[in-house]
């Protein structure tokens, strides 16, 4: 069955850095869109970015533009979220999503989520 | 960017009952690329439906979904007990991709 499961969260101190990994499984990761969503403390769910099947393709959200990257190894069937200057507006759980249309050069809706990652940012 | 407003904030009703969810955006979602998931406390996000009115593969059929343009609606024809829960729309039409705040849906 479809598994997305993330790691490498934990409490990092504002102004540095983390990297969180999606790993995928039941599924041919290298055909689908991949998305990190992430949700604050008891509020709603704030879209962070995507990157299309393909990798050459992404978009972010204007608050982590420029600070985060969002990439993929197709080869390891695993989604990546680089997080750079982080600040505490940033702490979350992170979840990864997979769209739900393969091999898709626009953006659709997120069939398949991981549990998510907390990231804690505080000094 | 393209920003959801959902109304009302909490809907409190009984098992049986209608409940009528509104999703307004500030300007057209182009094709209609709406969707509406439902999220537990301490569980991610489900697909509900997407492309306004289509019903995801397993999601019971007292789930509709209705709308275009900039006016949305998620009707949950009558209550389950497993129903009550938070309900975000989402527009994925146009970067950046945008969720609603929700509408939490308890029991009355």
């Amino acid at each position: 069955q479809v598994q997305l499961v993330e790691s490498g969260g934990g409490v990092v101190q504002p102004g540095r850095s983390l990297r969180l990994s999606c790993a995928a499984s039941g599924f041919t990761f290298s055909v689908y869109n991949m998305h990190w969503v992430r949700q604050a403390p008891g509020k709603g769910l704030e879209w962070v970015a995507v990157i299309l099947y393909h990798g050459r393709n992404k978009n972010y959200a204007d608050s982590v533009q420029g600070r985060f990257t969002i990439s993929r190894d197709n080869s390891k069937d695993t989604l990546y979220l680089e997080m750079n200057s982080l600040r505490p507006e940033d702490t979350a759980v992170y979840f990864c999503a997979r769209e739900s249309p393969p091999n898709s050069n626009t953006w659709s809706s997120l069939l398949a989520w991981g549990q998510g990652a907390l990231v804690t940012v505080s000094s | 960017e393209i920003v959801l407003t959902q109304s009302p904030g909490t809907l409190s009703l009984s098992p049986g009952e209608r409940a009528t969810l509104s999703c307004r955006a500030s300007q057209s979602v182009k094709s209609n690329y709406l969707a509406w998931y439902q999220q537990k406390p301490g569980q991610a996000p489900r697909l509900l439906m997407y492309g306004a009115s289509n019903r995801v593969s397993g999601i019971p059929d007292r789930f509709s979904g209705s709308g275009s343009g900039t006016d949305f609606t998620l009707t949950i024809s009558r209550l389950e007990p497993d129903d009550f829960a938070v309900y975000y729309c989402q527009q994925y039409s146009s970067s950046p991709l945008t969720f609603g705040p929700g509408t939490k849906v308890d029991i009355k």
